[in-house]
């Protein structure tokens, strides 16, 4: 069974640019969640949806961050506008639905400097 | 604001050690607790989940759970280098699917 893919696995940026994360999910997967892990630390919850559906993005910094799943299968995390504070590693997790187990991907390690 | 809470930041322990790492929830909601292991450049993967009160064992890993204090610990007996790694801590509310992670312990394990 393949799992949760994403892409790029890095990225660097200047400060003010633009970078988008994509996500494919595993396959039959209804729940799809994005974190974001400063080095060291654990994650943190940005948005999570439920097939296309946003259930909670309250805490998305929703002025550069905005993130949709159109389809209900894959993903993309957008950030506008960059600041050297988004550095950290953006993870994003699929779950089957009622089973509380989250399958992570590899993740995509910003840096902006 | 923090909603898991996980003690010690760090920890060291010799080869064939045990290791015991804790974690409690400020939210009075929860009810379900996971265990995540990650491994330095990894993305974590789940060990451990306990929703009852009481004791859970696989192997070589322990996980207890007290509901009424919202506290859960881990222990790792006979700790090998291969456990070296950051220990994540999440928990959830019945009904939703919003899960919240602690900081990590990063346990370092001593040949």
């Amino acid at each position: 069974e393949a799992g949760v893919t994403q892409s790029p696995r890095y990225a660097v940026l200047q400060e003010g640019q633009a970078v988008s994360f994509w996500c494919d999910p595993i396959s039959g997967h209804d729940t799809l969640y994005w974190y974001q892990q400063p080095r060291d630390q654990g994650p943190q919850l940005l948005v999570y949806f439920r097939d296309e559906a946003v259930i909670d993005n309250s805490q998305l910094p929703s002025d550069r961050f905005s993130a949709v799943r159109p389809k209900g299968t894959n993903s993309t995390l957008k950030i506008q506008s960059a600041k050297q504070g988004d550095t950290a590693t953006y993870l994003c997790a699929s779950s089957p639905l009622n089973t509380g187990q989250l399958y992570f991907g590899e993740g995509s390690k910003l840096t902006v400097l | 604001q923090q909603k898991v809470q996980q003690s010690p930041e760090s920890l060291i322990v010799p080869e064939g050690g045990m290791a015991s790492l804790n974690c409690t929830s400020s939210d009075r909601n929860v009810d379900y607790f996971w265990w995540y292991r990650q491994h330095s450049g990894k993305s974590p993967k789940m060990l451990m989940s306990i929703f009852s009160n009481g004791e859970k064992e696989e192997g070589r890993f322990t996980v207890h759970l007290n509901k009424a204090s919202l506290h859960t610990s881990l222990h790792i007996r006979d700790s090998q280098p291969s456990d070296s790694a950051l220990y994540l801590c999440a928990a959830s509310r019945t009904g939703y699917q919003n899960f919240y992670f602690g900081k990590g312990t990063s346990l370092t394990v001593i040949p």
